[in-house]
């Protein structure tokens, strides 16, 4: 089965801090790939970063970062430096061989001034 | 460029009547994927549509349905209408097929239902 886990639902810092979103994964296909969205209070769910299987090299994208291990089945999402427009939910999502994408349950960050 | 557009962005319905949303995808993107999000069961993939095929579903019941049409517009579809679909409904498109490519999301539909 897969399954995408996000074990914080809610996360609260001070602007400026680091903060790390927790994403754990299970699949049995070898092929896949994960994903992290981005929801503000809009709703418009926001694309930030597509990694697969095959590539775990850790990326950095401004004050965003994620890490990607394989060995954990964990794919870490880092903002670095947080502003109040971090603000958001943000959903881990996981897609293998059947092409059909599973969302973990979200975590709702606060960003407080 | 104009980004994904969903009409409408707020419907009110009743137990038992049927609702069609429409998702107007970026120009050019011709993949138009159906998604649902409820406090519950959280952000769960109804289906996506290629092409005017639909070339994957999520587990829903039949009384989800859509279609896209030559202009990769696309219509998701609800009939019989329960407590339980009140939800956002949100639609993303992309240039290519299948989850792998970048997808655009639009602002959603937000339906409920009485």
């Amino acid at each position: 089965a897969q399954k995408v886990t996000q074990a914080q639902t809610e996360i609260s810092v001070v602007e400026k801090e680091d903060v790390t979103l927790d994403c754990v994964y299970e699949t049995r296909d070898t092929t896949y790939y994960l994903f992290w969205y981005k929801q503000p209070p809009s709703g418009e769910l926001v694309f930030l970063i597509r990694r697969n299987s095959f590539d775990e090299q850790n990326e950095i994208s401004g004050r965003y970062s994620w890490n990607f291990q394989k060995s954990t089945s964990s794919f870490n999402f880092t903002i670095t430096a947080s502003q109040v427009v971090d603000s958001a939910v943000y959903f881990c999502a996981l897609m293998s061989r059947d092409d059909k994408i599973i969302f973990g349950k979200g975590t709702r960050l606060h960003i407080l001034p | 460029k104009a980004g994904v557009t969903q009409t409408p962005r707020y419907l009110i319905k009743t137990r038992g009547q049927q609702v069609t949303l429409s998702c107007s995808p970026i120009s050019g993107h011709r993949s138009v994927s159906w998604y649902q999000q409820t406090p519950g069961q959280g952000l769960q993939f109804l289906f996506e549509y290629f092409s005017e095929t639909q070339r994957n579903k999520g587990n829903f019941p039949g009384r989800f349905s859509g279609r896209q049409f030559s202009n990769s517009r696309s219509e998701m579809n609800v009939s019989t209408l329960e407590l339980g679909d009140s939800a956002l409904y949100l639609c993303a498109s992309s240039l290519g097929q299948g989850m792998t490519d970048t997808q655009y999301f639009g602002p959603g539909t937000r339906l409920t239902v009485l």
